[in-house]
């Protein structure tokens, strides 16, 4: 139980394109998710948390009109990068608390801004 | 300032070489201790959670416990499948996360 997907697992882009990210909850309603950036070798780094149904609270230094996060059904949030840029390359990963507070994290997604 | 911190940063061990790693903490209130494993590339595994001080969880050759000021995680004799990093991370309010840097574990055959 308690499985959390990411799609894509990675993606390649063009400067100043957008890029939609999904992350589901399989088995369990989540009801608040939350979005992290990793890079290579550090730990994570919170971007922003978000409830079913309500505006997500961004971490202070996160652009909220550049990473645009969605969490429309218990089940599913959706992170949308715009206008990529190639410093915004990094692993995107989500997760998800139901019943518990237990983090649940999705495997995770690659992104390359070319 | 609440903080969590992880030591080592890294641990080499040979197979069979039991160790523990340590997460410490100073919070103003602690409502869960959380740790995880994750693999390069790929996103942290549960592993356990801990509510209060004196609670010990065990899974395989893993066991966490906590105190009132750290939580360490024992690794009896460990196999190179162990090898990863190992996170923890401190539950303040309910959605307030406090994540350690980790430990990167080798395990040496």
């Amino acid at each position: 139980g308690a499985v959390v997907s990411q799609h894509p697992s990675w993606v390649i882009c063009k400067s100043g394109t957008s890029v939609k990210i999904e992350c589901r909850s399989l088995d369990f309603q989540a009801t608040t998710m939350f979005w992290y950036r990793q890079f290579p070798k550090q730990s994570l780094m919170l971007m922003a948390t978000s409830n079913e149904g309500s505006k997500a609270t961004y971490e202070q230094g996160v652009e909220k009109d550049k990473f645009l996060i969605n969490h429309a059904s218990l089940t599913l949030s959706t992170l949308t990068v715009t206008s990529a840029h190639p410093e915004d390359s990094s692993f995107y990963i989500c997760s998800a608390t139901g019943l518990t507070d237990t983090q649940y994290f999705g495997p995770g997604t690659r992104l390359t801004v070319l | 300032e609440d903080q969590v911190t992880q030591s080592p940063e890294a641990l080499r061990l040979q197979e069979g070489e039991s160790s523990s790693l340590n997460c410490s903490y100073t919070v103003s209130g602690l409502r869960g201790l959380f740790w995880y494993r994750q693999d390069p590339g790929k996103g942290p595994e549960f592993l356990f959670t801990l509510y209060s001080a004196g609670e010990e969880k065990e899974k395989e050759r893993l066991k966490a416990t906590l105190t009132k000021k750290e939580s360490f995680l024992h690794i009896t004799a460990p196999k190179p499948e162990d090898s990863a990093t190992y996170l923890c991370a401190v539950q303040i309010t309910g959605n307030q996360f406090y994540f350690g840097t980790g430990t990167s574990l080798t395990v040496i055959p």
